[in-house]
Order: structure tokens, then C-alpha cells, then sequence
């Protein structure tokens, strides 16, 4: 079947770090970039980023930009997300998605994992 | 970075009415444009991309439509199972960008 499994919620204090994960089956890993999108709570849709797996280049958004950190390790087809020191207003829902190129032009998320809750609380 | 402004951002309508979503680009963006529905609790799912090409699986009473830095997504013959908030998301340039959100209650 081809998912995307996230890693469990998780709860941390303010300044530790943390690292999420996104683990791909069911296709070939490294032929897809994978993304990020965050959801605060009540609210809509935020992308962060995308990782492309082979070598783990990646692109930021600027609101993310040296917050966060993406990568990938192509030995066990799982992306991830981390952060180096939390803070409280990181909590938030972190869905991890699959992108598909359409045409040379037009990308799509269409696969989607279920979600990581990450509450950053003292 | 491209804003894309949605409305209305949210609608109540009923059963088997038609409804539609709009989203505008601060740009042009070509047709690098799509939609996706995320029900409560759940990972958004792609409806549409590259502006109106239907996703596998989707139910064609869902379409999308281009108009100049305008998008529509149309929803025919509304069920209650497409109770939702529904996004558009540009790929035109990074970052992508979504837009607000449209709450669909049926």
C-alpha cells in the first residue's frame, strides 16, 4: 500500500529539540519530493517546505527559513522535520505529503500522512 | 511572495445545490493551481490540479476552472459528505501558498 506514516504526538518544553518523522512505502522514495505543511490549531493550511530525498536538498519558506530543518535518508525512505529549540507557539498539527508532477510545471501534493501534534508547553 | 485571497471563507448550503470557491492570484500563475478538501480531524486530499484536471478517485461533481489569476472550484450536486474546508494551493513559485480556506457546511 503506498502511505505515508508519521511519527506519534509528541509533547515538549520550550528550548528543547525535536525531530519528526515521515516514513514513505509502497513507491520508490527517492523519485518524489516530499513536503511539509503546518496547522495551528483552528487554523488553515501553512506551507513549510519541500525535501527532495535523493540528497536531501530542500526548499524553504521564508516563514520557516532557518526555524526548522528538512532532510531525508534514502536508506529507510523517511523524510524529516526538526527543530533545534522549541518554542511554545510551534505547537501546532505537522502533515508531511507526497508531490507529484503533473507537467514539467505544475506540482501537487496527493498523498498525504495523517498528521504529527506537536504541543511545545513549560 | 504570490498572496492567494479565497472567498467566501465560508457557506452553508444544501443538498444537491451547486456551490463554488474562489481564489485569486496577486500574480498570474498559469494553471499551476489546486484544490483539496480536509474534513475534521483529517490530512487534506486532492481534489483538482493544474487548475482543472480531476485527481484520481475524485467524484466528477468537482471541477475546476481557470479565468485569467482567477480559480473556481465548482461543487455539483452537493452531498452531505462534502462537508468541509476547502483550500487552493499555488505551485506557480516558492513558497507555495495557500489560500484561506473555505468552510462548506451542508
Amino acid at each position: 500500500e503506498v502511505q505515508l506514516m508519521q511519527s506519534g504526538a509528541v509533547v515538549k518544553k520550550p528550548g528543547e529539540s525535536l525531530k519528526i518523522s515521515c516514513k514513505a512505502s509502497g513507491y520508490t522514495f527517492n523519485n518524489h519530493w516530499i513536503g511539509w505543511v503546518r496547522q495551528m490549531p483552528g487554523k488553515g493550511l501553512e506551507w513549510m517546505g519541500i525535501v527532495y530525498p535523493r540528497d536531501s536538498y530542500s526548499i524553504y519558506s521564508p516563514s520557516f527559513q532557518g526555524q526548522v530543518t528538512l532532510s531525508a535518508d534514502k536508506s529507510n525512505s523517511t523524510a524529516y522535520l526538526q527543530w533545534s529549540s522549541l518554542k511554545p507557539s510551534d505547537s501546532a498539527m505537522y502533515y508531511c505529503a507526497r508531490v507529484e508532477v503533473a507537467t514539467v510545471e505544475s506540482w501537487y501534493f496527493d498523498l498525504w500522512g495523517r498528521g504529527t501534534l506537536i504541543t511545545v508547553s513549560s | 511572495a504570490i498572496q492567494m485571497t479565497q472567498s467566501p471563507s465560508s457557506l452553508s448550503a444544501s443538498v444537491g445545490d451547486r456551490v463554488t470557491i474562489t481564489c485569486r492570484a496577486s500574480q498570474g500563475i498559469r494553471n499551476d493551481l489546486g484544490w483539496y478538501q480536509q474534513k475534521p480531524g483529517k490530512a487534506p486530499k486532492v481534489l483538482i490540479y493544474d487548475a482543472s484536471s480531476l485527481q484520481s478517485g475524485v467524484p466528477s461533481r468537482f471541477s475546476g476552472s481557470r479565468s485569467g489569476a482567477d480559480f473556481t472550484l465548482t461543487i455539483n450536486s452537493l452531498q452531505p459528505e462534502d462537508s468541509a474546508t476547502y483550500y487552493c494551493l499555488q505551485d506557480y513559485d516558492y513558497p507555495w501558498t495557500f489560500g484561506q480556506g473555505t468552510k462548506v457546511e451542508v
